[in-house]
């Protein structure tokens, strides 16, 4: 069955230092890739994506992943966080027939602390 | 461009009762889906639609369901309601060329006493 698994639900981390949220699929077919993030009381805002191309995509708010394909990977980095970074974090994927339905993980929530 | 929109945002029923969420997709977006999210299950695909048809079904009961209208909006209905449909309603909108992201509304909070 298709599904994504992220690795951590909670990640505490420092301000200013450097974080990896780990995400893997299963799928039998090649899937496009996605990094979406939610702050609270708010729906979901696309951070990056994977659909073809260079491996390591450079999303917004200085976010990054590696698209991994012999080891079905795609973790989100980022350098140096903030305090507004802090947010709920879902790795999700599509099938490029078109279909819009978005296969999510369970979401890792990032903690960001002074 | 405005976003995509959600109404109402807040949502209070009781068990038995039916409730009609709407969506209004980005101007020149074909494509809806919804997706609920709960903090049990997640985020979960319900139905997406283009040009007024379902082309997509998740796995939900047939209490779940929805349409689209000529304007590309979206209304997605829940009939007699139970506990568990308590969730945020997410609602997406895409483009019609190539492969398109989808972009979320804010979500409307459905709370079933």
């Amino acid at each position: 069955a298709q599904s994504v698994t992220q690795l951590d639900s909670q990640v505490p981390v420092f301000e200013e230092a450097p974080v990896e949220l780990r995400c893997n699929y299963s799928s039998s077919v090649s899937v496009y890739l996605f990094w979406y993030v939610q702050y609270p009381n708010q729906g979901l805002q696309l951070l990056l994506k994977y659909l073809s191309g260079s491996t390591l995509v450079k999303g917004i708010n200085g976010f990054e992943a590696e698209f991994n394909k012999s080891q079905t990977s795609f973790h989100l980095r980022k350098p140096s966080v903030h305090i507004s970074d802090t947010a709920e974090y879902f790795c999700a994927f599509d099938d490029p027939s078109g279909a819009q339905k978005l296969v999510f993980g369970q979401g890792t929530r990032l903690t960001i602390n002074p | 461009k405005a976003g995509v929109t959600q109404t109402p945002r807040y949502l209070i029923k009781t068990r038995g009762q039916q409730v009609t969420l709407s969506c209004s997709p980005i101007s020149g977006h074909r494509s809806v889906s919804w997706y609920q999210q709960t903090p049990g299950q997640g985020l979960q695909f319900l139905f997406e639609y283009f040009s007024e048809t379902q082309r997509n079904k998740g796995n939900f009961p047939g209490r779940f369901s929805g349409r689209q209208f000529s304007n590309s909006r979206s209304e997605m209905n829940v009939s007699t309601l139970e506990l568990g449909d308590s969730a945020l309603y997410l609602c997406a909108s895409s483009g019609t060329e190539g492969y398109n992201e989808q972009f979320f509304g804010p979500g409307t909070r459905l709370t079933v006493l």
